[in-house]
């Protein structure tokens, strides 16, 4: 199975970037890398998902590792909106979508 | 243009009880995936069906079956209910299977607790 290894907590002062990030060792070339996050009492939701390069929208950046096993999804400015379970799950062909724990990042004031 | 909705927001069974959850998927999706989410867990993926079939299951027992409608929208269903089977049900939609790496659009979820 293809599993994540992700920091259970973060921190991070409002309005600093955040570095998340995630290793996924026994991800195949073909598996794009999403990230989505859960804010408290509601349904996750997606913030950004790559191949091989790196990525950007409006919500974040994705920064892949040229050997694809880890992965850093960047908020350049954190709002206190931001706070919530963050999410990498490497989409496996023919196997299960994998969320594991993700990382819960705490913004402070 | 509505995005993923789910029904009920909250339900109390006992144990031994069948369940059906009902959700809605977002207008032009073929595409929906259903998960599990016990308290501080992540979400576990259940089983995916795309265009009316199964297209994908993870590891949870036969009693944990699915519908999928003409108009995709969606039903889980639940027999012999367990106290372990307390937790959000979410539903995703999305425009092609998850392993085409399509974005998912989750519905806020189903609170189930059995009792």
């Amino acid at each position: 199975d293809a599993k994540t290894t992700q920091p259970n907590s973060m921190e991070s002062n409002e309005e600093e970037p955040v570095h998340l990030p995630c290793n996924h060792s026994t991800i195949s070339g073909t598996d794009y890398i999403h990230w989505y996050r859960q804010l408290p009492s509601q349904g996750p939701e997606y913030v950004i998902h790559g191949l091989t390069s790196n990525v950007n929208n409006r919500m974040a950046s994705l920064a892949i590792a040229e050997d694809r096993k880890s992965s850093t999804l960047i908020l350049h400015r954190a709002t206190l909106r931001d706070a919530a379970v963050y999410y990498c799950i490497p989409v496996i062909t023919g196997n299960q979508f994998y969320f594991g724990t993700g990382t819960s990042l705490t913004v402070i004031p | 243009e509505t995005g993923v909705t789910q029904s009920p927001t909250h339900l109390i069974k006992t144990r031994g009880q069948q369940v059906t959850l009902r959700c809605s998927s977002q207008s032009g999706h073929n595409t929906v995936s259903w998960y599990q989410q016990a308290l501080g867990q992540g979400p576990q993926f259940i089983f995916q069906y795309y265009r009316e079939e199964e297209n994908g299951r993870g590891n949870f027992p036969p009693r944990f079956s699915g519908l999928q409608f003409p108009n995709y929208s969606s039903e889980l269903n639940v027999n012999a209910l367990e106290l372990d089977d307390s937790a959000l049900y979410l539903c995703a939609s999305s425009a092609g299977g998850i392993f085409s790496g399509e974005t998912q659009y989750f519905g806020p979820g189903t609170r189930l607790l059995v009792l």
